[in-house]
């Protein structure tokens, strides 16, 4: 069984200070593993993707995330926020041995502050 | 680039009342699958498609109907409305399933039902 936890339901960070959003999670097989970001009113947008070629992946917009098979964890980081970085982000987890399932994590709300 | 379309935006539904959801993708994805939104639980799984003439249920199901006549549409059908299927619906598509590539959103239907 596969499952993902977001430990935290909102983040609040000064603009151009560092960002971390923490995902743990749970696979009886090797995961793939994203992060998605929905900005207001709008649908979620893929930000980044593990699928086993590298333990450091990076995306779009400077986010980048390692996957940590020891402690379960795929951390989203970006090194300096931006208001526009302002939403909602998802960790999701799905594994290979069921292909056309994957999990949501709960959420994340980032605010970031002038 | 239209990508996908989801129809209306809004909705509001008295209790009993049936009303189709509309979702189209010109991107010739063969997965397409239908998700819930509310607060704080991230996004479920309704149903799912993995091409024209096959679907599946995911894992809240109850209450929605689905079909897939061919590659681009997928209308995800209310039965009959209650309340607690007031919620934002996302309809997404990948190329092939949810493990490999990743899932494309339309901008939601926020559906109320009084």
């Amino acid at each position: 069984a596969q499952s993902v936890t977001q430990l935290d339901s909102h983040v609040s960070v000064s603009e151009g200070t560092p960002v971390l959003l923490r995902c743990n999670y749970s696979s009886s097989y090797s995961p793939s593993l994203f992060w998605y970001v929905q900005h207001p009113n709008k649908g979620l947008q893929l930000l980044l993707k593990y699928t086993s070629a590298a333990t450091l992946v990076k995306g779009i917009n400077g986010f980048e995330a390692e996957f940590k098979k020891s402690e379960t964890s795929f951390h989203l980081t970006k090194p300096s926020a931006h208001m526009s970085d302002a939403a909602e982000y998802f960790c999701v987890v799905g594994q290979y041995s069921s292909a056309s399932k994957i999990i949501f994590g709960s959420g994340t709300r980032l605010s970031i502050r002038p | 680039n239209a990508g996908v379309t989801q129809t209306p935006k809004f909705q509001v539904l008295k209790t009993g009342q049936s009303m189709t959801l509309q979702c189209a993708q010109d991107m010739n994805h063969e997965y397409m699958s239908w998700y819930r939104q509310d607060p704080g639980m991230g996004l479920r799984l309704i149903h799912y498609s993995v091409g024209a003439g096959i679907t599946d249920q995911g894992e809240v199901p109850n209450g929605y109907n689905v079909s897939r006549s061919t590659t681009e549409d997928f209308p995800l059908r209310l039965l009959s409305a209650a309340p607690s299927q007031t919620s934002v619906y996302f309809c997404a598509s990948s190329t092939q399933g949810v493990v490999n590539s990743p899932l494309h959103f339309g901008n939601g239907t926020r559906l109320t039902v009084t």
